[in-house]
């Protein structure tokens, strides 16, 4: 059973333009939503992270915009640059001090110039 | 500043051979864990352990061991590879705070023939 939903599985932009990424989970005891970037031949890095006590978080280019109702998350990335180009990860853990993530998929983000 | 550092970084085995992961941390971190990247699978836990003496069962723990050895090593163990385990596996550790970031070391592709 896949706790956390994501897509596209794949996305390509022009530079400048907005991806969007989305994500949607299950289980109402999750409680921790970050987002990691991953380049290739690297490990994962988080990337910016949000608690259902907010419905938006700013980091610079990145957006996380959060909907509890609709148990959804989604990731913004303004003004995008083909540096962006990477891999990205939605994650979900649940409960004070439990780092257990439940990961996404994927998607592949390429920003062509 | 090293992080999480990973041996090897590539390794082929044949089908029924054993190895062990290294993985190490230098950030004081109580948490680690073992992740499996497969393509468009996302990254799933194997097995993890919350602090020095103690390991549990992750979402994909069949066919593998785990030893923490002391607070900075985690080591992962195939006992007789098999070609299902043919993967990137990544280890990570988190310092156990309420707001830390999960550290991914840069991963190792295992092939199994």
């Amino acid at each position: 059973q896949q706790q956390v939903k994501q897509s596209p599985q794949s996305l390509i932009v022009q530079k400048g333009g907005i991806p969007i990424i989305n994500c949607a989970y299950e289980n109402t005891a999750f409680d921790y939503f970050p987002w990691y970037q991953q380049f290739p031949g690297k490990g994962p890095a988080l990337l910016i992270a949000i608690r259902p006590d907010v419905s938006e978080k700013k980091e610079g280019r990145f957006t996380i915009s959060f909907n509890k109702s609709a148990k959804q998350f989604s990731l913004h990335i303004m003004d995008s640059q083909p540096g962006d180009s990477a891999t990205y990860f939605c994650a979900a853990s649940a409960g004070a001090g439990s780092y257990q993530l439940t990961f996404g998929k994927g998607t592949k983000l390429s920003v062509i110039p | 500043n090293a992080g999480v550092t990973q041996t090897p970084k590539f390794q082929v085995l044949k089908t029924g051979q054993s190895m062990t992961l290294q993985c190490a941390q230098d950030m004081n971190h109580n948490s680690m864990y073992w992740y499996r990247q497969d393509p468009g699978m996302g990254l799933r836990l194997i097995y993890y352990s919350a602090s020095e003496g103690t390991t549990d069962k992750g979402e994909v723990p069949n066919g593998y061991n785990v030893s923490r050895l002391n607070k900075r090593e985690f080591s992962l163990r195939l006992e007789s590879a098999a070609p299902s385990q043919t993967s990137v596996y990544f280890c990570a550790s988190h310092p156990g705070l309420s707001s830390g970031a999960l550290h991914f070391g840069n991963g190792t592709r295992l092939t199994v023939t």
